[in-house]
């Protein structure tokens, strides 16, 4: 099974900051990378597929970036509707994996 | 609105059983793959089990294997999960999703349920 990390476990950050999340896979997975948003009591939240690609309809600050095991998604001027949790899954191959995931806090 | 719902959580002792229920609307449910995903209290999601547009290829997790099984009924626009032989471990929200793009499998999750709460304990 292919191993997905990330890291910070979580980032405190004001509105405005700029923030990077990385996120690690235990062998190649080309440009097979999602990343999903979730806040409390919600399901997760598409915004990025195929390591960089915006899915429609996400706000343009957030981007994604890398290929083959290194990954970053980087939220470039924080809003107060994006503190809420991130989490990477790699979907190249079965059986599909998330990283553990990193919540974004208000500082 | 594309949208699916899930139904059927339950609090079930432990060897017990349970199905669980994903409706669709708003898209054409026959030509996507649809996958289960769950998350356990505290958790991070952990991928369940997926199945192709037509019902022909499943993929399960190991962690389910044997005890899980998937369907659908594209005439009624309903996504199953028959869960047998329940464990502790297996408490979580079970949340039902379709893939971005048709049977594709490498492009992630875009419509997600609201999940529904199996909990399993005497």
């Amino acid at each position: 099974d292919i191993q997905m990390t990330q890291s910070p476990s979580s980032v405190s950050a004001s509105v405005g900051d700029r923030v990077t999340i990385t996120c690690r896979a235990s062998q190649d997975i080309s440009r097979w990378l999602a990343w999903y948003q979730q806040k409390p009591g919600k399901a997760p939240n598409l915004l990025i597929y195929d390591a960089s690609s915006l899915r429609s309809g996400v706000p343009s600050r957030f981007s994604g970036s890398g290929s083959g095991t290194d990954f970053t998604l980087t939220i470039s001027s924080l809003q107060p509707e994006d503190f809420a949790s991130y989490y990477c899954q790699q979907t190249t191959s079965f059986p599909l994996t998330f990283g553990p995931g990193t919540k974004v806090e208000i500082k | 609105e594309v949208q699916l719902l899930e139904s059927g959580g339950a609090l079930v002792q432990p060897g017990g059983s349970l199905r669980l229920s994903c409706a669709a609307s708003g898209f054409t449910f026959s030509t996507y793959a649809l996958t289960w995903v769950r998350q356990a209290p505290g958790k991070g999601p952990e991928w369940v089990s997926i199945l192709s547009s037509g019902g022909d290829t499943t993929y399960s997790a190991d962690s389910v294997k044997g005890r899980f099984t998937i369907s659908r009924d594209n005439s009624k626009n309903t996504l199953y999960l028959q869960m047998n032989s329940l464990r502790v471990a297996d408490t979580a929200v079970y949340y039902c999703a379709k893939y971005l793009f048709g049977d594709r499998v490498h492009h992630g999750f875009d419509i997600w349920g609201q999940g529904t709460m199996v909990t399993v304990s005497s």
